[in-house]
């Protein structure tokens, strides 16, 4: 099965400086990435998400980028603010149903420090 | 719009006590549900998934069970409870596409269940 390993566990940062979040996927027929935020005590909600078919794509501050060859990709979120602060998860999946194959990263915590 | 609810939110049980979580979706028809389980520093499982009425699948053998009596509302189960059952459970759906895809997922906001 899908393996997805996510880096770094814990990530802290300057307010208006960037941070980067790396995972690495080891199926090679997935074709689905989605990012989730998760806010204290709350359900993860989509930021972005990107298919095979595209190598970057970015939502105003935030942008997934997607290396199919090396079976990696990397969450930009720049000029951070206070409320970037969040649990941040990557996934994986391959073709399926629905999201039943969708393999989820162990997570990264990210603080923003004013 | 699409709404999710889930419940009870905190939830504190003895070992060997029942279990029941419940979820229900509105403002949409024919939903994949999903329960996963998030344990702290190992990412989010899942443990149940649902494609309609009545059919479940499971992906890890444990000590929970799940159902899916109608169309949007979805039930995590348990007859007797471990300790290794406690965790933070959410309940999520998706839209049912004909092609098979898959897409956003809408997590509810969480169900911690202590077991003592």
């Amino acid at each position: 099965g899908e393996n997805v390993e996510q880096h770094p566990s814990t990530l802290s940062v300057q307010e208006g400086d960037s941070a980067v979040i790396k995972c690495t996927y080891s199926d090679s027929a997935s074709n689905y990435f989605p990012w989730y935020k998760q806010e204290l005590g709350k359900g993860p909600q989509l930021i972005i998400d990107i298919r095979s078919n595209v190598g970057e794509k970015k939502d105003q501050r935030i942008a997934v980028t997607l290396n199919k060859t090396a079976k990696h990709f990397s969450l930009h979120i720049t000029e951070t603010q206070p409320e970037d602060s969040a649990v941040y998860f990557c996934a994986a999946s391959p073709r399926a149903i629905g999201n039943e194959k969708l393999t989820f990263g162990t997570g990264t915590r990210l603080t923003i420090i004013p | 719009s699409q709404t999710i609810h889930q419940w009870p939110a905190t939830l504190v049980q003895p070992v060997g006590s029942p279990l029941s979580l419940e979820c229900t979706v509105e403002g949409t028809s024919n939903p994949n549900l999903y329960w996963y389980r998030q344990a702290a520093g190992r990412g989010l499982q899942l443990l149940f998934y649902s494609v309609g009425i009545g059919q479940i699948s499971s992906e890890v053998p444990q000590n929970l069970s799940a159902s899916r009596p109608q169309d949007r509302q979805f039930i995590l189960s348990s007859k007797k409870l471990l300790l290794s059952d406690s965790g933070f459970y959410l309940c999520a759906w998706s839209v049912f596409r004909t092609w098979g895809e898959a897409g956003e997922l809408f997590f509810g906001e969480g169900s911690r269940l202590t077991v003592l």
